[in-house]
């Protein structure tokens, strides 16, 4: 049966560090693969989309890479800050599936001071 | 960009009441939205997709009995939880996929609480 692992359940690091978020995934060949926060009590917002052919992808501070041949996706959050704690997600889709994502379990960043 | 409201934000009910729960997308129009569940420290589970003019299609395992949906317009879909237990009591969140991209907008959730 289809698979996603996000790398920890919780993940400390100070202020100003880099937090790398890992997302493994089994059984499951997707077109693209999507990152996604999450705040206590709030739905999930988009953060970064990644597709089977793209290596890498960067937005300000984030950037996400993509190996189909690990079925690994790294997510990076550089010069990490407070307003960075919550939980991220991602999320795995085929092309022809209507938008239908298949969400990780989240991995929940606290960043300390 | 792109909006989803969900209302109530938060319900509480008594043990064999039905609870609808409406999510609307403001500014663009959804043919398709999603519906997930989300229990305490758990990921999204999605239960079924709604659409626009015709019937939802439920997850294995997802009584479509108990849990209605109606998609009557293009920026309206309601899940009603019938007959609800407690067990039911979970964290609701609907979404509507973008018309331009895989990304998909999602509400800010409910939480329904039965007693």
């Amino acid at each position: 049966s289809q698979k996603i692992e996000q790398n920890s359940e919780a993940l400390n690091i100070q202020e100003g560090k880099t937090a790398t978020l890992t997302c493994n995934y089994t059984n499951y060949s997707p077109a693209y693969l999507q990152w996604y926060r999450q705040d206590p009590g709030r739905g999930p917002v988009f953060l970064l989309l990644i597709r089977e052919n793209e290596k890498e992808k960067r937005k300000e501070r984030l950037k996400v890479t993509f190996d189909t041949t690990l079925k690994q996706s790294l997510f990076h959050i550089t010069a990490s800050q407070p307003a960075d704690s919550a939980t991220y997600l991602c999320a795995l889709g085929r092309t022809g599936t209507a938008s239908k994502l298949t969400f990780g379990t989240g991995t929940r960043l606290q960043v300390t001071l | 960009g792109a909006v989803v409201s969900q209302h109530p934000s938060w319900v509480i009910c008594k043990s064999g009441t039905s609870v609808k729960i409406e999510c609307r997308s403001l500014d663009f129009q959804a043919t398709t939205m999603f519906w997930y569940r989300q229990f305490p420290k758990q990921s999204l589970m999605l239960m079924a997709t709604s659409n626009e003019g015709s019937k939802a299609t439920y997850e294995q395992g997802v009584e479509k009995d108990k849990f209605l949906i109606n998609h009557a317009s293009l920026t309206l879909s309601t899940l009603t939880v019938t007959s609800a237990h407690p067990e039911d009591s979970s964290f609701y969140i609907c979404s509507a996929p973008s018309s331009y991209t895989d990304t998909q907008y999602f509400g800010p959730g409910t939480r329904l609480t039965v007693l």
